[in-house]
């Protein structure tokens, strides 16, 4: 089983409606928890960062973390055709300094 | 404002040959990273450096080894090459303290190809 999970999607959203995307993680030492956009062809960009339980809004964009169900997801509101990407889910454990990341999911917004 | 810099961005290489991928950042990091891209499979870390003078083994070290060179500089070399190492290759490099909320900084990538 690998640490980090994340469905490969592709995610079809339909634009300006919501897309919700889901990751679950083994490690329950796991500390903080991070969401990348990545663009074809680009590399890894931050978009959200959290390591307390409950919602944390930036924009169009929640995370939300269940550290008890080990589960984090991301909801991107109002999706844009822009938004067609790869999203990794990460997350950092508490011992040592790096980041472990699921597969990808790739999202897909049709206008 | 370069961030981390990565060359070369494409090579191709035949089964056996060797090469170095260079890594510079100038962002004053104690934290460098090389990771690989393969479809479907996200992110591996092949090897990371948690600050000068050290390196660790990530979930796929064996056929690649690393330097640590100075704290601006981290490389990676493939001693010989395997067409399973074909893949992207990403340098990052963060400061200390991931699990506190500071992030990893991505380079531009290495598309490696052997053949």
């Amino acid at each position: 089983q690998k640490e980090v999970e994340q469905n490969s999607g592709p995610l079809s959203v339909p634009e300006g409606a919501i897309a919700s995307l889901n990751c679950t993680y083994s490690d329950r030492g796991s500390q903080s928890f991070f969401w990348y956009r990545q663009y074809s062809g680009k590399s890894p960009e931050l978009i959200m960062f959290i390591y307390s339980n409950g919602d944390k809004e930036d924009g169009r964009f929640t995370a939300q973390l269940n550290k008890a169900s080990q589960y984090v997801s991301l909801l991107i509101r109002d999706s844009q055709p822009s938004d067609s990407a790869t999203y990794l889910c990460a997350v950092a454990q508490a011992a040592g300094n790096k980041l472990t990341f699921g597969g990808g999911t790739r999202v897909l917004v049709k206008p | 404002n370069a961030g981390v810099t990565q060359t070369p961005k494409f090579q191709v290489l035949k089964t056996g040959q060797s090469m170095t991928l260079q890594c510079a950042q100038d962002m004053n990091h104690n934290s460098m990273y090389w990771y690989r891209q393969d479809p479907g499979m996200g992110l591996r870390l092949i090897y990371y450096s948690a600050s000068e003078g050290t390196t660790d083994k990530g979930e796929v070290p064996n056929g690649y080894n690393v330097s640590r060179l100075n704290k601006r500089e981290f490389s990676l070399r493939l001693e010989s090459a395997a067409p399973s190492q074909t893949s992207v290759y990403f340098c990052a490099s963060s400061d200390t303290g991931l699990s506190s909320g500071n992030t990893i900084y991505f380079g531009e990538g290495s598309w490696l190809t052997v053949v």
